[in-house]
């Protein structure tokens, strides 16, 4: 089974810093990989995709990641933050042809005005 | 498109009972849904996959007998916790999937229900 770990839960950074979460998993087979995020109250949305292809991936809002295979990553990053990306931010792997996911434990974004 | 919906937002109940969450795919026909449970500061755990007229399948862990699911429909899968318990207060979330080519798949995620038993 898969396994994914995000580091530094707890993130807070002032507008216009840039923000860059990171996301290793487990699995040493083909991988779906995906950034959501929950804004405070809201419900799971996603942020960005990587199936195949060209491993940096662009996704809403200014976001991206890049997916780098001999480090079973898929880092998000955003040049530079508003207060209004304040939310939580989940990594989730799934297996190619298995549409499980597993998630990891999640970063607390906090943006400073 | 692929919205889906939970219902209740929200529920109290008191503790012996039993409560039915409802998870809907409004705009697509969703082939798998799933039920996570999140709690507070915490990721979601995956607890169960459903598919369409067939039995779920559940996670190590997870009681099916306390945990029952069912997928009636392409739109429609019902989560019922049967003799609720304090311990399972926590906010559950669907996702559903739809017909995908390929072996990639992405889930479209409900906006939650949060019981509390008392």
């Amino acid at each position: 089974a898969q396994s994914v770990s995000q580091h530094n839960h707890h993130v807070i950074l002032s507008e216009a810093a840039s923000l860059e979460l990171g996301c290793n998993y487990s699995y040493g087979g083909t991988v779906n990989l995906f950034w959501y995020v929950q804004y405070p109250g809201q419900h799971l949305q996603l942020l960005l995709k990587y199936f195949s292809g060209d491993p940096l991936v662009k996704g809403i809002k200014g976001f991206e990641a890049e997916f780098i295979k001999s480090k079973f990553s898929f880092n998000l990053r955003k040049p530079s933050v508003q207060w209004s990306d304040t939310a939580e931010y989940f990594c989730a792997v799934s297996s190619y042809g298995n549409n499980r996911l597993a998630f990891g434990k999640g970063n607390q974004v906090v943006v400073i005005p | 498109g692929a919205v889906v919906s939970q219902h209740p937002s929200w529920v109290i109940c008191k503790s012996g009972t039993s409560v039915k969450i409802e998870c809907r795919s409004l705009d697509f026909q969703a082939t798998t849904m799933f039920w996570y449970r999140q709690f507070p500061k915490q990721s979601l755990m995956l607890m169960a996959t459903s598919n369409e007229g067939s039995k779920a399948t559940y996670e190590q862990g997870v009681e099916k007998d306390k945990f029952l699911i069912n997928h009636a429909s392409l739109t429609l899968s019902t989560l019922t916790v049967t003799s609720a318990h304090p311990e399972d207060s926590s906010f559950y979330i669907c996702s559903a999937t739809g017909p995908r080519g390929g072996g990639s798949y992405e889930q479209y995620f409900g906006p939650g229900t949060r019981l509390t038993v008392t």
